[in-house]
């Protein structure tokens, strides 16, 4: 059926150490990816997308890498800092219907130690 | 400032009751979604709505009534709420096959 996972529910990494965090998804249809951050007591928050025509994608400190090959998502969080301390989901979308449906991962928790 | 807004932020009930929830975007977007997050944090799309036509219905309860007056509006009538209604709902709004951006959320627990 149909799911996107995540490999570990708990990551805890030192303030400044960069962060991995990673995603498998099931359905090779599946063209568009987007990691969220949640902090607690908030919506989810957009953090970066990818589409499936594109290997990497960067922003401000923060890396998406899509392997499709093998169904694989990772966030790459580059020097992290305490206010990166959340949930992070990631998600993609299936088929190419535009109903905008969005599969979601279980959600990694990522812990900053001072 | 707010781009999703939804109100109540905090909903304690009795079971039985039927309640409410509100949900506006002012992004000029024309999709718009109800999302149940559970409390192992796992969170599953229940509705959408496009230009206020209905584009998803996920096998939710009957008892749920996604209503939209206007495309920057979708509210959320629960019906003869249960005690595993209890989760946190998201509204969301987004463009067509663009990114979904999420409201603040509403908590609904059922005593």
């Amino acid at each position: 059926g149909e799911s996107v996972g995540l490999h570990l529910p708990t990551l805890s990494v030192q303030e400044g150490d960069n962060s991995i965090i990673n995603c498998a998804y099931s359905n090779s249809a599946s063209d568009y990816f987007i990691w969220y951050k949640q902090e607690s007591g908030k919506g989810p928050q957009f953090i970066i997308d990818i589409r499936s025509n594109m290997d990497k994608r960067q922003g401000q400190r923060v890396t998406v890498l899509l392997n499709k090959t093998v169904k694989h998502l990772s966030l790459q969080i580059a020097a992290t800092q305490p206010g990166d301390s959340a949930v992070y989901f990631c998600a993609e979308t299936q088929g190419s219907s535009n109903t905008g449906k969005l599969i979601f991962g279980q959600g990694t928790t990522l812990q900053v130690k001072p | 400032d707010t781009a999703v807004s939804q109100t109540p932020k905090y909903l304690v009930t009795q079971m039985g009751n039927d309640k409410s929830i509100k949900c506006e975007q002012n992004l000029g977007h024309d999709t718009m979604y109800w999302y149940k997050q559970d409390s192992k944090k796992f969170l599953k799309i229940m509705f959408s709505y496009n230009n206020k036509e209905l584009i998803i219905n996920e096998t939710v309860p009957n008892r749920f009534s996604p209503k939209s007056p206007d495309k920057a509006h979708l509210n959320l009538h629960i019906n003869s709420l249960e005690l595993g209604d209890s989760a946190v709902y998201f509204c969301a709004s987004s463009a067509v096959q663009e990114t979904q951006y999420f409201g603040p959320g509403t908590r609904l627990l059922v005593l």
